[in-house]
């Protein structure tokens, strides 16, 4: 089964680096959503990519970044990291509404 | 905008018997769409079950099933017959027809014991 995998699944960064994760869509789906995961909480949705564009954002700074391929596949990237952005980062897909497909994340720890 | 609170930050529960994990939620919209989600160790959030506001009926799926309460807004999901892989964490969440996002809520821990 061709569900959504994420790329790294661990990473550590030091504050100020940038960061790109990865997300390649379950086969068939058209759309990906980036979620980052405090540890404890809810996640927070960051963005949502649809053909090749930012459809809808999430209340997160510019320092949160996406791109969608033509493939459908999908990067988050993180500039001048802090802290707090040390997370376990959710991929989502879907096609149209019918329902989302969660990867098993990428954990990034900024030291 | 959307809210959804879960109070219970843990839960613990036999194996064999009954948890009831309590959500409520806030939206101004008159159709929406309600979710369970489960996040084992794996990390990996899996649908457990999915509701639509306009839908009387109370859905289930297997040993889940929900209790939905539009004018309460309160959305419980109860577990039964409680096994050990369902030891995780569970999630409530929403959305509305315009609007592309979930909204989750804190989450519960729920801990099966042998």
């Amino acid at each position: 089964d061709a569900g959504v995998t994420q790329s790294p699944t661990h990473l550590i960064k030091t504050r100020g680096q940038q960061v790109t994760l990865r997300c390649s869509p379950k086969s068939g789906h058209d759309t990906v959503s980036w979620y980052q995961q405090a540890l404890g909480q809810g996640p927070q949705f960051i963005f949502q990519y649809y053909e090749e564009e930012e459809r809808q954002r999430g209340n997160f700074p510019d320092r949160f970044s996406g791109h969608q391929f033509p493939n459908y596949s999908s990067e988050l990237n993180v500039n001048a990291l802090l802290l707090g952005d040390s997370a376990l980062y959710l991929c989502a897909s879907s096609f149209g509404r019918t329902g989302y497909t969660f990867g098993s994340g990428t954990r990034l720890t900024v030291v | 905008a959307q809210t959804v609170t879960q109070s219970q930050p843990e839960m613990s529960v036999q194996e064999a018997e009954t948890v009831t994990l309590s959500c409520t939620y806030d939206t101004s919209e008159s159709n929406y769409y309600l979710f369970w989600y489960k996040q084992p160790p794996s990390r990996q959030m899996i649908l457990v079950i999915r509701q639509e506001a306009y839908k009387q009926q109370n859905a289930t799926e297997n040993r889940f099933s929900v209790n939905f309460q539009k004018a309460a807004k309160s959305f419980s999901l109860k577990i039964s017959d409680s096994q050990l892989g369902d030891t995780a964490m569970y999630f409530c969440a929403s959305t509305i027809p315009n609007d592309y996002k979930l909204s989750f809520g804190a989450g519960t821990t729920v801990t099966v014991r042998a």
